[in-house]
């Protein structure tokens, strides 16, 4: 079966904190794609990571993909109240198809 | 620059009545296009895709039904709808090269009473 699993599905954080958020995939895709939703709205494109060994950073947020682990990794550093919102990653298995993650909810404390 | 639209942004309607969910792209032209629902605090379903006019793949079984009358529009319909059926639905659009990513209209939040 062709899945995507995000591990946490739920974090809690303190702002100035650093953590990262799992995502392991089944697709054999060499390609992720990682997307922010802010709640009731709809999906932002962060990063596309294109190979293995990709690396990806906008400002406190870093993307990183292992395809031959088929993990790929969305670290956050110094983490700010900004940055409350829920991640997806998603995995192509076709040239039209994605497989999504089911998303990590993402709160940081002031 | 490309940009996505879709309406309305929120809908109230009684079990058993019709659906019409409207999503045009403007500024490229034989985009793929998607329509995805979002259950609360769930992540992506993906409903239905369109690689060219007249082209649909239906992903589930299910009483909702998608068209593609024009290049850049894309519509999700329903003859009957049921209270499974209430959800977040977004509408994408994107490439067949998958070294760019899929980009999301406003999406419609559906209620069925």
């Amino acid at each position: 079966e062709l899945k995507v699993e995000q591990n946490p599905l739920f974090l809690s954080m303190q702002e100035g904190k650093n953590y990262t958020i799992y995502c392991n995939y089944s697709t054999t895709s060499d390609r992720l794609y990682w997307y922010r939703q802010d709640p009731g709205k709809s999906l932002e494109s962060l990063f596309v990571l294109l190979s293995n060994g990709a690396v990806k950073q906008e400002g406190r947020l870093m993307a990183s993909l292992d395809t031959k682990a088929r993990l790929s990794t969305l670290h956050i550093t110094a983490a700010v109240h900004d940055l409350s919102a829920t991640y997806f990653c998603a995995a192509p298995y076709s040239n039209y198809q994605l497989i999504w993650g089911a998303g990590t909810k993402l709160i940081i404390k002031p | 620059s490309q940009t996505i639209h879709q309406w309305p942004a929120t809908l109230v309607q009684p079990v058993g009545s019709p659906l019409s969910l409207e999503c045009t792209v403007e500024g490229t032209s034989n985009p793929n296009l998607y329509w995805y629902r979002q259950a609360a605090g769930r992540g992506l379903q993906l409903l239905f895709y369109s690689v060219g006019i007249g082209q649909i793949s239906s992903e589930v079984p299910q009483n909702l039904s998608a068209s593609r009358p024009q290049d850049r529009q894309f519509i999700l319909s329903s003859k009957k709808l049921l209270l499974s059926d209430s959800g977040f639905y977004l509408c994408a659009w994107g490439w067949e090269d998958s070294n760019q990513p899929q980009h999301f209209g406003d999406g419609t939040r559906l209620s069925i009473l």
